[in-house]
């Protein structure tokens, strides 16, 4: 059974750096065409792509906020860490990680709520 | 930036058919693009209905399809229910860069 659970801190101040924790479960990182994504929802909006991280390491951003984002992985320890600089209220979101096999978004973790304030 | 349009919302009555739609400001969507759509009820994650244009997961009801249709990737629910009630979002790549559209509530009435 895949189970991908979002960690991190609910609240973060502006300029601050907020660092999201993936720990998944179920799967491994390792297979061809395996990643993770992170993708996130501010309160009443719609779904924004931010990010992407393959089995062999290989990284895509969103354009708008390519700048602010990294993504990495420790495939070990099974788990994908993202990390986005200068937050500001606007970045405010439940912040979902996911499965992605080949170009399916199977599974995705309950979401975690960070709010910038 | 590319930009993913959907229907902003849609009225169905129960038993009825629908279609939602996804247009990419780049031209037409295609096989290509790997349209995705899934369905999101309120307070919960979205769950995934259809992937690669049409192809659906094994707990996806028969009644929802994916298709391209005049330039546009399409979901087409046929048989409506009223737990279909929800928003629905679809999903563009660009190359291995991902673009959602705006989501569409569909509300069974």
């Amino acid at each position: 059974q895949v189970t991908l659970r979002e960690s991190g801190p609910a609240l973060v101040k502006p300029t601050q750096t907020l660092t999201l924790t993936c720990t998944f479960s179920g799967f491994s990182l390792v297979p061809s065409g395996t990643s993770v994504t992170w993708i996130r929802q501010p309160p009443g909006k719609a779904l924004e792509w931010l990010a992407r991280i393959d089995w062999n390491g290989d990284k895509y951003y969103t354009t708008s906020l390519k700048t602010r984002l990294t993504i990495s992985k420790d495939t070990s320890k099974n788990l994908v860490v993202l990390r986005m600089t200068t937050m500001d209220p606007v970045d405010t979101a439940t912040y979902y990680c996911t499965r992605v096999q080949e170009s399916r978004i199977e599974n995705w973790g309950q979401g975690t709520v960070v709010t910038v304030s | 930036q590319t930009v993913v349009t959907q229907e902003p919302s849609l009225t169905v009555s129960p038993g009825g058919t629908v279609t939602l739609t996804c247009a990419s400001t780049t031209g037409a969507v295609t096989t290509g693009s790997f349209p995705n759509w899934f369905q999101q009820r309120p307070g919960q994650a979205p769950r995934p209905l259809i992937y690669s244009t049409y192809n659906k997961y094994s707990w996806t009801p028969a009644r929802f399809s994916g298709s391209l249709l005049g330039g546009k990737a399409a979901l087409t629910l046929s048989g409506v229910q009223p737990e279909d009630e929800a928003d629905y979002y679809c999903l563009l790549y660009y190359g291995a860069e991902g673009v959602f559209g705006g989501g569409t509530k569909l509300t069974v009435l």
